[in-house]
């Protein structure tokens, strides 16, 4: 059974661009998750989608954005990006209850994001 | 609001000591979960354990073993005869509980464990 996978691993942007990430999950998971992970900050959650619906959403500016597709792909954006943005993204992928959260998430090995 | 805390950075041990690792929490909800979770240098994290705040009960699984004490509010783990491979960053993890939730974890800082041979 394939892993979650993401896509780049590894990218390098400027100040001021903007960065698609992407998110494959577990066949079968259609809840998605994502997470930044910085030295400073740690682990923080960005938000979920389930169903293509943002079922939760961390607190982040509205320059992070994301959306879920039909087939439970995920994508985040973030846009004019800055020093602090430069960070570990990770996506989680899980079972697909919908009444609950099991919190048991698979994650991918990340996109690296460095912004100059 | 949430939060975890993990108070030990950086544990260094030698092969076959056994290690133990803190984590404590604070919540305002009634019903939650704790998890706790390994992310080794690959960097994809991965899930160790789930505890429901009604389940006090502590869980060994091989070497693995965890302490749940609602009355101090902590969720420890411990490595018994620790091995190489466990070196890694271990990450301590609280939820609410419920569909309203989500996915949504509020991870600690992180324990790095370097285990010598």
């Amino acid at each position: 059974k394939a892993g979650v996978t993401q896509t780049p691993r590894y990218l390098i942007k400027t100040r001021g661009q903007q960065v698609t990430l992407s998110c494959s999950p577990i066949s079968g998971h259609r809840s998605v998750s994502w997470y930044q992970q910085t030295p400073g900050q740690g682990l923080q959650f960005l938000f979920e989608y389930f169903s293509e619906t943002q079922r939760n959403k961390g607190n982040f500016p509205g320059r992070f954005s994301g959306r879920q597709f039909s087939n439970s792909r995920s994508e985040m954006n973030v846009s004019t990006l800055e020093l602090g943005d430069s960070a570990l993204y990770l996506c989680a992928s899980s079972l697909p209850a919908a009444s609950m959260n099991t919190g048991e998430l698979f994650f991918g090995e990340g996109s690296r994001l460095t912004v100059l | 609001a949430q939060k975890v805390t993990q108070a030990q950075t950086e544990i260094s041990v030698v092969e076959k000591e056994d290690v133990t690792l803190d984590c404590v929490y604070e919540t305002r909800d009634t019903t939650y979960y704790l998890f706790w979770y390994k992310q080794p240098p690959s960097g994809e994290l991965v899930f160790l354990i789930r505890r429901n705040s009604f389940d006090e009960q502590n869980e060994i699984s091989g070497r693995y073993s965890w302490n749940f004490q609602k009355s101090t509010s902590s969720f420890n783990f411990t490595i018994t005869a620790s091995q190489v491979v466990d070196s890694a960053v271990y990450f301590c993890a609280l939820s609410e509980a419920g569909g309203a939730a989500g996915n949504k974890l509020t991870f600690g800082g992180g324990t790095r464990v370097l285990v010598k041979p």
